[in-house]
Formats: C-alpha cells, sequence, structure tokens
C-alpha cells in the first residue's frame, strides 16, 4: 500500500468556519478513504471515494479526488468544536493500510 | 459496523514485565485483525496480522518474540508486549476489517507507558 500525505499538519479555525485538508499520494489507487482520530482514541471511518468518482458527501463532509494530480480534499463545512481531531486519508486499502501524520484540526468556541 | 473492544484502555508498568492487550470484536467474527502502534503526533504504524487459529504474520522490523499474538477464537485476539522497556511505550490500537476490506473497524486503542 502506499502513504497518503495530508497538508496542513495542523489547522486552527473558529466554529462556524470551514475546514479543508487535502492528502497527496503517490502511485495509482483503487479507492481513497479518510479517518478521524480523536485525541487518544482509535480510528473512525469517515468516507471512501472510489477511483472512479470525482465528489462524494456524507452531511457536512465534502471529499474530492483528482487522480490526475493524485490529491484528495476534505471539507468540512460549518464545522463544530466537537469536530477537533486528527484526520488521515488512506490509499492502501486492503490489509495494509498505511496513513500518513495527519491534519491536526482545531475547532476553537 | 463491528464493535471492537481494546482491555485496558490504558496501564503503566515497571522495565521487565510483560504486558497483554486484549482485542475484542462484541458482534463480528473475525478471522483476521491488525495490530498498529502510534506514537505521539505520529501515524498508526501496522505491527502484525492476527489469524485465527494460525501464526500471525509480522511487518518487517517488528520483533515477534518480543510482540506476541494469539488469535484463539474468532471474537479475540491478543498482543502480549514481553519484557517490556521504556521505548515500548506506545498507542496500541487494533482493527478489524470488514468483508470487502474497503473498510477497518478500529479499536478504542490502549496507552502504554512502560516506567
Amino acid at each position: 500500500s502506499q502513504q497518503g500525505e495530508e497538508d496542513p499538519q495542523a489547522l486552527s479555525i473558529q466554529e462556524g468556519e470551514n475546514a479543508t485538508m487535502n492528502c497527496s499520494y503517490k502511485t495509482s489507487i483503487n479507492n481513497l478513504q479518510w479517518y478521524r482520530q480523536n485525541s487518544g482514541r482509535g480510528l473512525v471511518h469517515l468516507i471512501l471515494i472510489r477511483s472512479n468518482e470525482r465528489e462524494k458527501h456524507s452531511g457536512r463532509l465534502r471529499v474530492t479526488l483528482d487522480t490526475s494530480k493524485k490529491s484528495s480534499s476534505l471539507l468540512i463545512t460549518a464545522s463544530r468544536a466537537a469536530d477537533t481531531a486528527s484526520y488521515f486519508c488512506e490509499t492502501g486499502g486492503g490489509n495494509k493500510l498505511t496513513f500518513g501524520t495527519g491534519t491536526q484540526l482545531k475547532v476553537e468556541l | 459496523g463491528a464493535v471492537v473492544s481494546q482491555h485496558p484502555s490504558w496501564v503503566i508498568c515497571k522495565s521487565g514485565t510483560s504486558v497483554k492487550i486484549e482485542c475484542r470484536s462484541l458482534d463480528f467474527q473475525a478471522t483476521t485483525m491488525f495490530w498498529y502502534r502510534q506514537f505521539p503526533k505520529q501515524s498508526l504504524m501496522l505491527m502484525a496480522t492476527s489469524n485465527e487459529g494460525s501464526k500471525a504474520t509480522y511487518e518487517q522490523g517488528v520483533e515477534k518474540d518480543k510482540f506476541l499474538i494469539n488469535h484463539a477464537s474468532l471474537t479475540l485476539s491478543t498482543l502480549t508486549v514481553t519484557s517490556a522497556h521504556p521505548e515500548d511505550s506506545s498507542f496500541y490500537i487494533c482493527s478489524l476489517p470488514e468483508r470487502g476490506y474497503n473498510e477497518q473497524f478500529f479499536g478504542p486503542g490502549t496507552r502504554l507507558t512502560v516506567l
């Protein structure tokens, strides 16, 4: 599997604002996934986007995928303090998931 | 999705002791489970794949005699850190894959601190 690299590494915004995180990867993929991790907790699967999809929505989450640029973005709209967490992308799929260092998002009241 | 639990949630032990961490699937039979390790502000790193009824497969650089894995049933995998040292202090997380292997369900993690 391959490693996704997220940027920015850290992001601090005010509640109600939108948060955008980006992920870049190196080789062809079948799908890309975004996960969330609250401090000191396990990962929670947020959304999967397949290589033939360009955009996907789930609630306040919007994920885009540009396979020509080998990049994906995760947009969280109308952020809430509870969205404070680390967000990881993963491109390997299968059993050997490999994660980047993630984007640490802090949403302040 | 599957519900995965880990026990204990955190453990502090003295150097040289062994620590056992349990990973349970509460509502799903898992022939395969994965063990990850995460150091502070770093990514999760896959340590090994736990296979029910057979030996675990370890990633490169992970000592199998140091990190003993037992997957005795379809709902339980255990990771034993033998003769733990301070550098083994980390966050250990297990996961199990959904059938298509597109998604994994993670346990809440176990924080190990070795003094």
